[in-house]
Order: C-alpha cells, then structure tokens, then sequence
C-alpha cells in the first residue's frame, strides 16, 4: 500500500464550527506532514511529526491543532477558523527524516464561511 | 531566507518535443532534491528524486543536479498533452533534528498538438 489517504476531500464550515480533518498512511512512514496550500501557490508548511511527536510548528495560528494518535494517523483540529483559511489542505508522510521523500495525500478542500 | 526559484512560465512546448525545466536554490547545505508534478484541483505527485550531482533518469524523465551551481533541471523527453501540468521543485534541508521540504512556486508546461 503506497497511498495516503485524506477524509474528508471537500468541507465547508462557519467560523464558529469545530471540525477536523483526517489522515493515514500504511507505509510505515515515520514523519507526517500538514500543508496548506492556496490557489496557484506552492503547498506551505504547517507542521511535522517526526516518531508521532510534533517537531515543527511553523507560527500556525491555534485555531489549528494537530494530533498524531499513532504512527499512521494524523489529524487536524479546525476551530474558529477566518475565510482566508480556505485553502486545500495536505498531508504528506515520508519514511525517513534525513532525505525526506514525501508523498502527499489528495487533499482536503476546505471553504469557511 | 532559504529560497527555491523557478520560472513560472507558462512553458509552452509542442507534442513529442523536450520540455526543460530549471530550479535554483539558495541553501548550500540541503541536500535531497525533488520534483513533483500538480495538476489543476489535485494535490503534488512525486516524479522524481536526486540525491548526488549528475544525471538521474526515469523513463521519460531526466532528473539533473549541480550543487556547486546550486542547480536542478528537469527534463521531459517525448512531451504529451498529459504532462501539461505545473511542475514543482521542492529542496530538503537536514539539521539533524528535523527536516524541511522547501517548494519553489513551480512551472506551468503546456503540452501543444
């Protein structure tokens, strides 16, 4: 199984929803990624876990939490979120640190209203 | 600031011809070098790996890297109409602790008949 998978593809949500998006991979990869990625922009990156611990935060606002619950689970907890944070969310994993070939999922397309 | 930069096209080459397409990149110490291709709507898709200077080939794709020029090509012999995609490079850096893919805004190529 080389796939990682993403649910939901499409969310809509108000800003004063919670909701989360999901991600597994059976690669056996250890580190997972989240990405934001706005229309004609390259993927921007939100977080790492490295062996399921958060390794890299980059200055995400908290209204974005991410959790590891194991080594092929990865989500993202969505609360009170703005319009601007519509965008395609990505996740990405990859086996090993060092060289970091990562492979991404199909996507989450969120829109906030 | 680490920096990837590519042309953002659109690059525009007829069926069966050699599509090239060029990246710098700033850091001097990164180390993996990867290609992804992105079609409308979807999410990144690896195409291709480099890890040491020289030429590395995979069917139809030809991966380049010169790292004393800080450089990485991509070529795409036999163009088709399906490859007309935006392509993205993406460079990795590895401090020993954690690890970071970089993406450069990526090239648009059109594929004509």
């Amino acid at each position: 199984d080389t796939e990682v998978t993403q649910t939901p593809k499409h969310l809509v949500m108000g800003m004063t929803n919670k909701k989360s998006l999901k991600c597994e991979q059976h690669m056996g990869h250890r580190a997972m990624y989240w990405y934001k990625q706005k229309a004609k922009k390259p993927p921007e990156l939100m977080f790492v876990y490295s062996y399921e611990k958060l390794s890299i935060n980059e200055s995400v606002p908290s209204r974005f939490s991410p959790e590891c619950p194991n080594s092929s689970l990865l989500n993202l907890h969505l609360h009170a979120l703005q319009p601007e944070d519509s965008a395609l969310y990505l996740c990405a994993s990859s086996q090993e640190v060092r060289h970091n070939e990562q492979f991404f999922g199909p996507g989450t397309r969120l829109t906030v209203l | 600031q680490k920096e990837v930069e590519q042309n953002s096209g659109p690059l525009s080459v007829p069926e069966g011809a050699i599509a090239s397409l060029n990246c710098t990149y700033s850091d001097r110490v990164s180390q993996s070098f990867f290609w992804y291709r992105q079609y409308s709507g979807k999410s990144p898709e690896l195409i291709m790996s480099i890890y040491s200077n020289g030429d590395k080939e995979d069917g139809r794709f030809t991966a380049q890297l010169n790292k004393a020029s800080q450089y990485v090509s991509l070529l795409i012999r036999d163009s088709q109409p399906s490859d007309s995609a935006t392509y993205l490079c993406a460079v990795n850096t590895y401090t020993g602790t954690a690890s970071k893919l970089t993406f450069g805004t990526g090239t648009r190529l059109q594929v004509t008949l």
